[in-house]
């Protein structure tokens, strides 16, 4: 089955202690993303990744690390978490955001809710 | 700046009323892509549409019509005959070439029995 799945759906942790948020799809996708969702802010992009090795900002990068050292697998890393990065987390993934006239769909996974007390 | 609004926060409307979620993008790019996403009380989001910059051609699917105006930079999505599993927060955004995405902030839509 076609899927993004992200580790794990819920975290609660204390402001400091590095923590790390998987996310692997297995559809051969180019193009991953890391969103984080705030009420009444709606959804938005921490970072993204174009392919292997390239990552580039988002809206809301500051506190956060990626890599993306394999094609499948596009982690988050909060080094040092702290309680305003308390959120609902999204990754997601797709082919390359713009092709020619084709259009491809993001596919998202089912969430992280992080808690930093 | 890159930029999308929805300025309905929250509609409710009852069970087989046609209702309407504005979307209004800022863009500086020449092409771009739009699209709509619908996130449901389970909270998973699930895809609606994608709509790119040259495409102006509108849309329907079933119960669902969506009418891409350039000149207005809108992009707004219809739901005909509401019903009560149309009720969740539905996003708007706006996507570039080089991969950077902008989403709304929701309009939560209620459908009342």
């Amino acid at each position: 089955e076609a899927q993004v799945t992200q580790n794990p759906r819920y975290l609660i942790t204390v402001t400091g202690k590095k923590l790390t948020v998987t996310c692997s799809q297995n559809m051969n996708h180019e193009y991953m993303s890391w969103y984080r969702q705030d009420p009444g802010l709606g959804l938005r992009q921490i970072y993204y990744s174009m392919n292997v090795e390239v990552t580039d900002k988002g809206d809301v990068p500051e506190g956060y690390k990626v890599s993306r050292k394999e094609k499948r697998n596009f982690p988050l890393i909060l080094e040092s978490p702290s309680p305003n990065q308390t959120s609902l987390y999204f990754c997601a993934s797709s082919l390359a955001p713009f092709s020619g006239t084709l259009g491809y769909e993001q596919y998202f996974g089912p969430g992280t809710r992080l808690t930093v007390t | 700046a890159q930029k999308v609004t929805q300025a309905q926060t929250e509609i409710s409307v009852v069970e087989k009323e046609d209702v309407t979620l504005d979307c209004v993008y800022e863009t500086r790019d020449t092409t771009y892509y739009l699209f709509w996403y619908k996130q449901p009380p389970s909270g998973e989001l699930v895809f609606l549409i994608r709509r790119n910059s040259f495409d102006e051609q509108n849309e329907i699917s079933g119960r669902y019509s969506w009418n891409f105006q350039k000149s207005t930079s809108s992009f707004n999505f219809t739901i005909t005959a509401s019903q009560v599993v149309d009720s969740a927060v539905y996003f708007c955004g706006e996507g570039s070439t080089l991969g950077r995405l902008y989403f709304g902030r929701g309009t939560q839509l209620t459908v009342w029995p």
